[in-house]
């Protein structure tokens, strides 16, 4: 069954350096996301994209995240000068807006745990 | 404004028994679709079940079920026949039709006890 892929599943970094956490969305799916859940809390909306830009995006999504897919499978979430507060699991998630679907379901990834010391 | 509430943190269960988990969400729009996610411990999200608004028969899907009651904006997850790996954190979401992003509330531990 053909699944969202996410690399790396664990991430150290310090305050002020920039990570990239990469996605490699279900290969059909023309929509993509990427969502954040800090350890205990809630899983939030960061962004969505579609047909190469974004669609819509959370308040959270400031000047320091950018989202982009650089080739026909990957789709990457960039984080220019983490913070401590940016440690969390961060999913990606991919839909099929497909008229067998209606573009119900999002399929996420396995996450990737981030953590800024 | 969206909105989803979850009012129980936790929940335990009897195995073999069943079990409702609440949900109610607020939106002022006609068309959204609902969703239930389960997290186990191993911390993936997986899609269990969804309703659309315009839907007239509550969603099942094996053991889940979703009673979905739209005057009351309530969409109730029911797992029948509890089974020791449920025991997990499930998540009520919602999209509305126009838009993108997905919002979730903040969760209920379920804990199945032998």
């Amino acid at each position: 069954e053909p699944e969202v892929t996410q690399t790396p599943s664990h991430q150290v970094t310090q305050m002020g350096q920039e990570v990239i956490l990469r996605c490699v969305p279900i290969s059909n799916h023309l929509y993509f996301y990427w969502y954040r859940q800090i350890l205990g809390q809630k899983v939030e909306f960061l962004v969505s994209f579609y047909n190469n830009e974004i669609s819509e995006k959370s308040e959270i999504f400031d000047d320091q995240f950018s989202v982009e897919r650089p080739d026909g499978s990957n789709f990457t979430l960039k984080i220019r000068s983490t913070k401590l507060e940016d440690s969390a699991m961060y999913f990606c998630a991919s839909s099929d807006p497909s008229p067998g679907t209606g573009g119900k379901e999002q399929y996420f990834g396995p996450g990737t745990r981030l953590t800024v010391t | 404004a969206q909105k989803i509430t979850q009012t129980q943190p936790g929940m335990f269960v009897q195995e073999k028994e069943a079990v409702t988990l609440d949900c109610t969400y607020d939106t002022s729009d006609q068309s959204y679709g609902l969703f239930w996610y389960k997290q186990p411990s191993s911390g993936e999200m997986i899609f269990l079940i969804y309703q659309g608004s315009y839907d007239e028969q509550n969603a099942t899907e094996g053991r889940y079920s979703l009673n979905f009651q739209k005057a009351r904006k309530s969409a109730n997850l029911v797992i029948s026949a509890s089974q020791l790996g449920d025991s997990a954190m499930y998540f009520c979401a919602m999209r509305e039709a126009r838009g993108f992003k997905t919002i979730f509330g903040a969760g209920t531990r379920l804990f199945v006890k032998a």
